[in-house]
């Protein structure tokens, strides 16, 4: 079935430092790749999302490629903030709704002024 | 507008007492969720409803109940706890079906000891 594994964390980055938050996938088809970010105390929120292969996803400076020859879908940003602070969920949809949504365990993403 | 609210946020609970997660929204939304994700794990789907009267099982179901008696609610029911059901409960809400338009709650995380 269908399946979803990111890096395990936390992550702990300085201010303005590279992020890569790696995903990767398994499944039938072509589904559609999202990452959503969970803030301290809020509830999750999609942060991009990428619908083909070699769709590129980009939001508030974060970005990921869908990679279909790696089933990849990495998160990056190029310089990161003591705002950027949270949980980041990797997951993929079959096309069947949100019904049938896999998400990763979770990334928990530190930055440090 | 509040979005989607959960309370409480945090319990401790017996094994084999009950207790109601509620959940509200107040964006009119007729797709509303349950999920449960355990550590180290993603975000499992428990039950869904497609609009008030309806609901339907998801992926793990055993050992929960829901009603969906009106648009803005739809409490998940813990009936005799176990300390599997320890997990943090997520509920969500959405327009349509896509995944990409799921408002989440900040969650709620149980102790069943």
């Amino acid at each position: 079935g269908n399946s979803v594994t990111q890096m395990e964390g936390p992550v702990t980055l300085s201010e303005e430092a590279f992020l890569t938050i790696n995903c990767t996938y398994t499944a039938t088809g072509y589904p559609s790749l999202f990452w959503y970010v969970q803030y301290p105390g809020e509830g999750l929120q999609l942060l991009l999302k990428a619908t083909k292969a070699d769709d590129k996803g980009s939001n508030k400076g974060f970005e990921a490629t869908y990679r279909k020859e790696t089933t990849s879908f990495h998160l990056e940003k190029g310089s990161v903030q003591v705002s950027d602070s949270a949980v980041y969920f990797c997951a993929l949809s079959d096309g069947t709704g949100g019904f049938k949504t896999i998400f990763g365990a979770g990334t928990r993403l530190f930055v440090k002024a | 507008n509040a979005g989607v609210t959960q309370t409480p946020k945090f319990r401790i609970l017996k094994i084999g007492q009950s207790m109601t997660l509620q959940c509200t929204q107040d964006m009119n939304h007729n797709y509303m969720y349950w999920y449960r994700q355990d550590p180290g794990m993603g975000l499992k789907l428990i039950y869904y409803s497609v609009g008030a009267g309806i609901t339907d099982k998801g992926e793990v179901p055993n050992g929960y109940n829901v009603s969906r008696s009106t648009t803005e609610d739809f409490p998940l029911r813990l009936e005799l706890a176990a300390p599997s059901q320890t997990s943090v409960y997520f509920c969500a809400s959405s327009m349509t079906e896509r995944p990409e338009t799921q408002y989440f709650g900040p969650g709620t995380r149980l102790l069943v000891l």
